[in-house]
C-alpha cells in the first residue's frame, strides 16, 4: 500500500480563490508527522507546513493551513487567496516512527493559478 | 535561499563510475537528510544523519554510502553508477531530530550516460 496518496495530478484555481490539495496517508504508528512542500519549476523544494500526529490544532502558516483529520488519515493543504506565484508542484510527505524516522512522499499535485 | 548548499549543481558521468555529492547544512543544523528525485521513482528518502551519526536509512542502494563529518557537512557517495541512477539528489537540513521543517538545498542533477 502507498504510504502517501495524492489523487489530484493537476489542479487549477483562479487567482485570489482558495484551493484544497488532497493527501491521505497510511501508517500504523502513533507518532508521525505530515509535511507539505512546494516545488516551483526552478526545482527547489520549499517547506510549507508541518503537522505532528499529537497536535490537536490544525497547523497554519500564513496563507497555508493543514486540514488534519486523523480518523480519516487525511492531511489536506488549503491555500487561501491564491497568487500567481503559487503555481508549482506540491508534495505531501510523512515522517513515520518516533526514532529512526522514515520519510515518504506522494507523487505530487501540479497547481496552476489562473489570472 | 534556504541556507543549504550543495555541490556540484550538475554532474555528468559514465556508467560504472563513482561520484561524490557534497552538502553543507544551514548554520547550526545538526540533521542532514539525503533524497533522490527521479521521474520513475518520485521523491525517495535515502538516509539521515544527526550530529555525525547515522539515524535512519531509507531506500538507499548498497552501492551508495554517506557520511557526516565533524563540521556537519555531509557527502553522498554513489559508486558503480547505472543509467537508472540519473536523478536530482537533494540534501536537506533541520535543527531537530524529528525532521520537521527541513530546508532543502538546490540539488545536484546527476546524469549517467
Amino acid at each position: 500500500a502507498q504510504k502517501i496518496t495524492q489523487t489530484q495530478p493537476g489542479m487549477f484555481v483562479q487567482e485570489k480563490e482558495a484551493v484544497t490539495l488532497d493527501c491521505t496517508y497510511d501508517t500504523s504508528d502513533q507518532s508521525y508527522g505530515l509535511f507539505w512542500y512546494k516545488q516551483p519549476s526552478s526545482g527547489e523544494m520549499i517547506f510549507l507546513i508541518y503537522q505532528g500526529s499529537y497536535d490537536e490544532q490544525n497547523a497554519t502558516e500564513g496563507r497555508y493551513s493543514l486540514n488534519f483529520q486523523k480518523a480519516r488519515k487525511s492531511a489536506n493543504l488549503v491555500i487561501s487567496a491564491s497568487q500567481l506565484g503559487d503555481s508549482a508542484m506540491y508534495f505531501c510527505a510523512m515522517r513515520e516512527g518516533p526514532t529512526g524516522n522514515q520519510f515518504y512522499f506522494g507523487t505530487g499535485t501540479s497547481l496552476t493559478v489562473i489570472p | 535561499d534556504s541556507g543549504v548548499t550543495q555541490t556540484p549543481k550538475h554532474l555528468i558521468t559514465a556508467t560504472g563510475q563513482r561520484v561524490t555529492l557534497r552538502c553543507s547544512p544551514r548554520s547550526g543544523d545538526l540533521s542532514v537528510y539525503w533524497y533522490q528525485q527521479s521521474l520513475d521513482q518520485g521523491l525517495q528518502f535515502l538516509i539521515h544523519y544527526y550530529n555525525g551519526e547515522e539515524r535512519a536509512k531509507g531506500n538507499i542502494l548498497e552501492r551508495f554510502s554517506a557520511q557526516q563529518f565533524p563540521d556537519l557537512h555531509s557527502e553522498l557517495n554513489l559508486s558503480s553508477l547505472e543509467l537508472g541512477d540519473s536523478a536530482l539528489y537533494f540534501c536537506a537540513s533541520s535543527d531537530n531530530l524529528l525532521g520537521y521543517e527541513q530546508y532543502f538545498g538546490p540539488g545536484t542533477r546527476l546524469t549517467v550516460t
